[in-house]
């Protein structure tokens, strides 16, 4: 079935020490998103791709970067993890921005920073 | 920035039970959200609103988009124990990243069998 895979599931990562988690679709959508939830919150969104076009939301560290190397694969990779950043990361793919119905969510990974 | 406010936070409920939950926004939106979080996983969609006014079913899932366009109702009817989970309601945000969702902080929602 076409859907949205992280990979892995679950990370646990040392302070400080880079960490890259992983995110690809078979759905072949032009857009891809990254949102970052934290323990009871809504997940918030980090920066997206359109194509290979990069937006970064104004509220989002500096530690966090992202690359699209092509259409099926996106990476977040964070430089220097801290305590703060333990969280579940979840990566969503759409056709294009505005279309809400194609809007797919990956299962996430959720990252420890011990 | 901009916040949707959901209530209630948490409900336990015994099974059979209707359930109902809503979101309401001090900004206008034109297309409101509900997905579903089983723990573990990502939020899933399980209605979306197009239109002021309009009410949609999914199964034993009803919504209601507010005439108002700034809040939005969910509700279950005969609640199953498979209904556990975290329920969002989200809009698009046509202010900053067009085609990002914003979402409210979710209702956490037990079933008792």
């Amino acid at each position: 079935d076409a859907m949205v895979i992280q990979n892995p599931r679950y990370q646990v990562t040392q302070f400080g020490k880079p960490v890259t988690l992983s995110c690809s679709q078979t759905l072949n959508h032009n857009v891809m998103y990254w949102y970052q939830q934290k323990s009871s919150q809504a997940p918030k969104l980090l920066f997206h791709y359109y194509d290979k076009d990069f937006n970064n939301e104004a509220d989002t560290p500096d530690n966090f970067q992202s690359r699209r190397p092509n259409t099926s694969f996106c990476f977040l990779d964070i430089r220097s993890p801290g305590l703060g950043d333990a969280a579940m990361y979840l990566c969503a793919t759409s056709s294009r921005t505005g279309d809400v119905n194609g809007y797919t969510f990956g299962s996430g990974t959720r990252l420890t920073v011990v | 920035g901009q916040q949707l406010n959901q209530s209630p936070q948490s409900m336990f409920i015994q099974e059979g039970e209707d359930v109902s939950m809503n979101c309401t926004s001090s900004s206008i939106f034109n297309t409101w959200l509900w997905y579903k979080q089983d723990p573990g996983e990502g939020p899933v969609l399980l209605i979306a609103l197009y239109k002021a006014g309009e009410l949609t079913s999914n199964g034993r899932l009803t919504a209601q988009f507010g005439i108002t366009r700034k809040d939005s109702f969910l509700n279950i009817s005969a609640s199953i124990p498979s209904d556990v989970g975290i329920y969002f309601c989200a809009v698009q945000n046509y202010g900053g990243s067009q085609g990002n969702l914003i979402f409210g902080k979710g209702t956490k929602l037990s079933v008792k069998p």
